[in-house]
């Protein structure tokens, strides 16, 4: 069984630009949550996907997007990149429904803003 | 605001020792869990408590849950130096947001 990969795991970005941050999800798993994790700080959940649409969003602004795609893959967009956006960017994915399901985390990709 | 804080937020012990790290909030979740992360890693799931009372085990690790679903600790008996690690409770709202509390450092000194 594959785990949760993410890549770049490391990436260096300057304000302003754009990045792409890629996740792919533990096979089986069709659900897929992206957290923002600052450096000595718990994660923050920017969004989740569920079926390719977004399924809850928290309290991040629209130049945080996302995709998901078909087979349950995701992407996690920036625009305009600032310099509170330095942080490690986790994905989990797990399996979609009611009721609880365990969310497995992949490594991160530490994303540092110059 | 923060949702959920954990106490204390650093912690340096001797091993052999115990200790116990408290998750609390004034809301109510559907199910709390405790994760472990290492450096440069993501957090790895140790539990799920779902019930009110609840209290699981894990070889030297004692989970509960509180009667509320408001709060919970995580004790450890006789830590060791594997235990050392970032320690994280995450509550569910709804549609399987997890909301975490800015973790615990623990660290166990040989």
């Amino acid at each position: 069984e594959t785990g949760v990969t993410q890549s770049p795991t490391h990436l260096i970005k300057t304000r302003g630009q754009q990045v792409t941050l890629r996740c792919s999800s533990q096979s089986g798993h069709n659900t897929v949550s992206w957290y923002q994790q600052a450096l000595g700080q718990g994660p923050q959940f920017i969004f989740q996907y569920y079926r390719e649409e977004e399924n809850g969003r928290g309290n991040f602004p629209p130049r945080f997007s996302g995709l998901q795609f078909p087979n349950y893959s995701s992407e996690l967009n920036v625009n305009a990149l600032e310099l509170d956006d330095s942080a490690l960017y986790l994905c989990a994915s797990s399996v979609g429904g009611t009721g609880y399901q365990p969310q497995h985390f992949g490594d991160g990709t530490r994303l540092s803003i110059l | 605001t923060q949702l959920l804080e954990q106490s204390p937020q650093f912690l340096s012990i001797q091993e052999g020792e115990n200790l116990t790290v408290y998750c609390n909030s004034s809301s109510v979740f559907s199910s709390l869990q405790w994760y472990r992360q290492e450096p440069g890693e993501g957090p790895v799931l140790l539990v799920t408590v779902v019930t009110g009372g609840e209290v699981k085990k894990l070889k030297r690790l004692t989970f509960q849950f509180g009667d509320a679903r408001k709060d919970s600790s995580l004790h450890i008996t006789a830590a060791q130096p594997g235990d050392t690690g970032l320690y994280l409770c995450a509550g569910q709202q709804g549609a399987q947001k997890l909301v975490f509390g800015q973790g615990t450092r623990l660290t166990i000194n040989p």
